[in-house]
C-alpha cells in the first residue's frame, strides 16, 4: 500500500484557514487521495478526495500538487466543531478489488476559541 | 435516511468467550467493511463485504471472521477472546467498491476483554 505521511498535530485558532499537509511519494496514478476526519467519540467521516485536480465541497478545499506526491486539505474558517483527528489516504485499487481505506495516524488538530 | 447502526454499542467479555457483532448499513448500500481502532494501532482495516462474499481480508487471525447477509447487513464474530481484542470496532457501508465511492462509518462497539 502506498503510504502517506500527516504531522501528528496542528493548532489553529477558530475563523482562521487551517491547511493540513499531507505527502504520499509513492502514489500511483491511480490512487485517489481521501481525507476522512473523526471527531472525538466518534466514527470517521469523509471530508474530501480527488485525482489530480483541486477539487472544493461544503467542508473544505483540496489542493493537490502538480506531480502528486503531495496534498493539502484547507479548512477555510476552523470552527470549533472542526477539531478532529484527520487522516490522509490513499485509495488503494491495486489487485482488482482491493479498495480499504489503509488509515495513517493522522493529525489531531485542535482549534482555539 | 438513516445511516449506518451498529449494535450493541458496548459489551463486555471474558477472555475466552466469542462475541458477535452486528452492523445495518445504510440502505441501498451493498458494500460494508470492518475496522478495528485501538490507542497503541489505530485504525486497521478487518475484512470488506459486498453482495454477501468477502472481497478483501486484512491481517488478522482466523479467530476473526464476518459475514454478510442478503440484506446487505453483516456481522463479524470473534471468537476464542484475547486481552488484546479489547478495541472500537467500526463499520462502515459503500454503495458500491470502488476507489472514490465514500464509506459511511457507524459509532462503532466498545468491546472490553476483562
Amino acid at each position: 500500500d502506498a503510504k502517506t505521511t500527516q504531522p501528528n498535530s496542528m493548532e489553529s485558532n477558530e475563523e482562521e484557514p487551517v491547511h493540513l499537509p499531507c505527502n504520499h511519494s509513492t502514489i500511483s496514478g491511480t490512487d485517489y487521495i481521501h481525507w476522512y476526519r473523526q471527531l472525538p467519540s466518534q466514527g470517521p467521516e469523509y471530508v474530501i478526495h480527488g485525482l489530480t485536480s483541486n477539487v472544493n465541497n461544503r467542508m473544505a478545499s483540496l489542493a493537490i500538487a502538480e506531480d502528486r506526491k503531495s496534498s493539502t486539505l484547507i479548512l477555510h474558517r476552523a470552527t470549533l466543531r472542526d477539531a478532529a483527528v484527520y487522516y490522509c489516504i490513499l485509495r488503494d485499487v491495486s489487485g482488482g478489488s482491493n479498495y480499504k481505506l489503509t488509515f495513517g495516524k493522522g493529525t489531531l488538530l485542535t482549534v482555539n476559541p | 435516511k438513516a445511516g449506518v447502526t451498529q449494535t450493541p454499542r458496548y459489551l463486555i467479555k471474558t477472555r475466552g468467550q466469542q462475541v458477535t457483532l452486528s452492523c445495518s448499513p445504510i440502505s441501498g448500500h451493498r458494500s460494508v467493511s470492518w475496522y478495528q481502532q485501538t490507542p497503541g494501532q489505530g485504525l486497521q482495516f478487518l475484512f470488506e463485504y459486498f453482495s454477501e462474499t468477502q472481497r478483501n481480508k486484512g491481517n488478522f487471525p482466523g479467530r476473526f471472521s464476518g459475514r454478510q447477509f442478503s440484506n446487505s447487513r453483516s456481522e463479524m464474530n470473534v471468537s476464542t477472546l484475547e486481552l488484546g481484542d479489547s478495541a472500537l470496532y467500526l463499520c462502515a457501508s459503500s454503495l458500491a467498491m470502488t476507489s472514490t465511492d465514500t464509506q459511511y462509518f457507524g459509532p462503532g462497539t466498545r468491546l472490553t476483554v476483562l
